[in-house]
């Protein structure tokens, strides 16, 4: 079985500054994703990055980049320039590499940006 | 493209009542998933269905909760009855066969008294 761990329960950050959540994963896999979601206090969960395992050449969306290291089975999300509104709970998630696997969350790390 | 329709988005009722939760996935999305999020904790899977059949419902508490797919589009989520520990929001998402992330419904938030 698959099992994702966030560390940082929670996490603060100046407006305009950068801040990186981890995320470790333990899988037997090789074919594999992995994934940031955003959770604001609306509750809708939103799909912030995805990496596929196979690719060696690190995601990045806008602000948001990852930082994957297979080998040592971490994924770590940085957010530059904060913004008020990345104020959210950050999950990782993990989903095999076949069509139709569920994704597994980590406990997640609430993010506060602050003015 | 619309996404994925939940109702209703609150509920609260009494412990030992029943419970139903309707979910609309996005047009030609094969793959559903009913997770359950209680308060300050990641999402859990239920029940993932294929078309309209489950692949899986290993953590589905299967002596209180139902859930079927009807047709292969909407699904439903029922609790029967509903004991405190319930109390959560219950999320559907909905993928298809191409590689990627899932897209999720706004949830639904139940509180049992």
């Amino acid at each position: 079985a698959q099992t994702v761990t966030q560390s940082q329960p929670e996490m603060s950050v100046q407006e305009a500054e950068t801040v990186t959540l981890s995320c470790t994963y333990d899988t037997s896999e090789n074919n594999y994703y992995l994934f940031w979601y955003k959770q604001p206090p609306s509750r809708q969960m939103i799909l912030v990055i995805r990496q596929e395992a196979y690719k060696q050449q690190n995601a990045t969306e806008n602000r948001f980049s990852v930082n994957f290291q297979k080998a040592a089975k971490s994924f770590s999300l940085k957010i530059s320039d904060s913004q008020l509104g990345d104020t959210a709970m950050y999950f990782c998630a993990f989903r095999r590499g076949t069509s139709y696997g569920k994704l597994t969350f980590g406990q997640g790390t609430i993010l506060t940006v602050h003015p | 493209e619309a996404g994925v329709a939940q109702s209703p988005r609150y509920k609260i009722i009494e412990k030992r009542q029943s419970v139903a939760f309707w979910c609309n996935p996005i047009s030609g999305h094969a793959t559903l998933y009913w997770y359950q999020q209680i308060l300050g904790q990641g999402p859990k899977l239920l029940i993932q269905f294929q078309n309209n059949g489950v692949v899986d419902d290993s953590q589905l508490p299967k002596d209180r909760f139902s859930a079927e797919r009807l047709k292969g589009v909407d699904s439903t989520l029922k609790i029967q009855p509903a004991k405190l520990e319930d109390s959560a929001v219950y999320l559907c998402a909905s993928s298809s066969l191409l590689a990627g992330g899932f897209y999720f419904g706004p949830g639904t938030r139940l509180t049992v008294l």
